[in-house]
């Protein structure tokens, strides 16, 4: 099983400011990770796949970039909107597919 | 829209069973597979189960493995999970998730229903 580790596990920022969310796999999973959004109450939403593709209806703020093991999810300026959990998952082997333990996105 | 809307959770005591559905609308149902994905209170997203398009393959999380079964009905657009055997380790909400590959599943997951919530306790 291969397992994902993401940091930190909290990141205080301003609003406008930037955010860097890291995520690395025990082994390679190619570009097959995908990033999720999750806010307090709400199910999980597909942000990224593919490793830095857009899934429909993210803004272009949200970028991610990486392959093989080492990932980052990159919110250039942040909004109050995005101030929640972000979980990345690895869908290179399978099963099982396994997400990381979360960063929190809290306001500075 | 694509909506997944699950159904069936509850309270339950240890050792009793549960089955929970997800009715999906807006996408053409028999065409993806379909996972659940549950979540502790205050804990991290596991990965619960896998069917493909067509009933043909099931996997599961080694920590459910024997003790849940995942189904799908595609004549009435429904995603089913049959747990039995339940812990209080089960406790979680159960989230259905569509599988964003057509036919050949990729193993993300694109469409999320909004949850239900399955407590095992005495």
């Amino acid at each position: 099983e291969i397992v994902m580790t993401q940091s930190p596990a909290t990141l205080s920022v301003s609003p406008g400011e930037r955010a860097t969310l890291s995520c690395r796999a025990s082994q390679s999973v190619s570009s097959n990770l995908a990033w999720y959004q999750q806010k307090p109450g709400q199910a999980p939403r597909l942000l990224i796949y593919g490793a830095s593709t857009r899934a429909t209806g993210i803004p272009a703020r949200f970028s991610g970039s990486g392959s093989g093991t080492e990932f980052t999810l990159t919110i250039s300026s942040l909004q109050s909107e995005d101030f929640a959990v972000y979980y990345c998952q690895q869908y290179n082997n399978w099963p099982p597919m396994t997400f990381g333990g979360g960063t929190k996105v809290e306001i500075k | 829209q694509v909506q997944l809307v699950e159904s069936g959770g509850g309270v339950v005591q240890p050792g009793g069973s549960l089955r929970l559905s997800c009715a999906a609308s807006g996408f053409t149902f028999s065409s993806y597979g379909m996972h659940w994905v549950r979540q502790a209170p205050g804990k991290g997203l596991e990965w619960v189960a896998f069917i493909r398009y067509d009933g043909s393959n099931k996997y599961y999380a080694d920590s459910v493995k024997g003790r849940f079964t995942i189904s799908r009905d595609n004549s009435k657009n429904t995603l089913y999970l049959q747990m039995n055997s339940l812990r209080a380790e089960d406790t979680a909400v159960y989230y259905c998730a569509k599988d964003p590959g057509v036919v050949a599943a990729i193993g993300a997951f694109d469409i999320w229903g909004q949850g239900t919530m399955v407590t095992v306790s005495s």
